[in-house]
């Protein structure tokens, strides 16, 4: 199975951009790179994904290295309610593989 | 349109029992996928559903099986239950996965089982 490897944690100060790193060096051509995050008490929620080139959404972009080795989830703006665990994952056909995420926590 | 429902949301059950838990996805999303999430192993793929086919499996005994119906809800089923199956377990669904990892999942609130 492709793996995904993230920190742990991470802290960011509120209204300050945060890049979130994931090495996935075992990637397959196929494999989708998704994020998502598990706010408390709550299902995963999902943030955005990509393929080879990188992606903007209204959460968040994503930036993909030309290897596709690696990539970085970016929040623009942090804000308390961004404090989650977040997922990098990589989504072959049929299911997705979830590593230990990085936990973010955003200090006001 | 509505989200994800899993019931019942809340469960105790007694070691060797078993419990049957039942997950609606959004309204035309044809495949469901089952998680378990406990603190010391994450999210945990169980098994994927698609028109009523079992496609993928995870890492589980066979103690865990699920099904889906004609109108795309899925139940999965625990058998002779035991204290470590104690966890959250997440329905996701997606409009189909075959189109190579793009779609996105939908997850729901989950179900916390509780194994005394």
């Amino acid at each position: 199975d492709a793996k995904t490897t993230q920190p742990n944690s991470m802290e960011s100060n509120e209204e300050e951009p945060v890049h979130l790193p994931c090495n996935h060096s075992t990637i397959s051509g196929t494999d989708y790179i998704h994020w998502y995050r598990q706010l408390p008490s709550q299902g995963p929620e999902y943030v955005i994904h990509g393929l080879t080139s990188n992606v903007n959404n209204r959460m968040a972009s994503l930036a993909i290295a030309e290897d596709r080795k690696s990539s970085t989830l970016i929040l623009h703006r942090a804000t308390l309610r961004d404090a989650a665990v977040y997922y990098c994952i990589l989504r072959d056909v049929y299911d997705m593989r979830f590593g230990a995420g990085t936990r973010l926590t955003v200090k006001p | 349109k509505a989200g994800v429902t899993q019931t019942p949301r809340y469960l105790i059950k007694t070691r060797g029992q078993q419990v049957t838990l039942s997950c609606s996805p959004i309204s035309g999303h044809r495949s469901v996928s089952w998680y378990q999430q406990t603190p010391g192993q994450g999210l945990q793929f169980l098994f994927e559903y698609f028109s009523e086919t079992q496609r993928n499996k995870g890492n589980f005994p066979g103690r865990f099986s699920g099904r889906q119906f004609s109108n795309s809800r899925s139940e999965m089923n625990v058998s002779t239950l035991e204290l470590g199956d104690s966890a959250l377990y997440l329905c996701a669904s997606s409009l189909d996965l075959t189109s190579g990892g793009h779609n996105e999942q939908f997850f729901g609130p989950g179900t916390r089982l509780t194994v005394l």
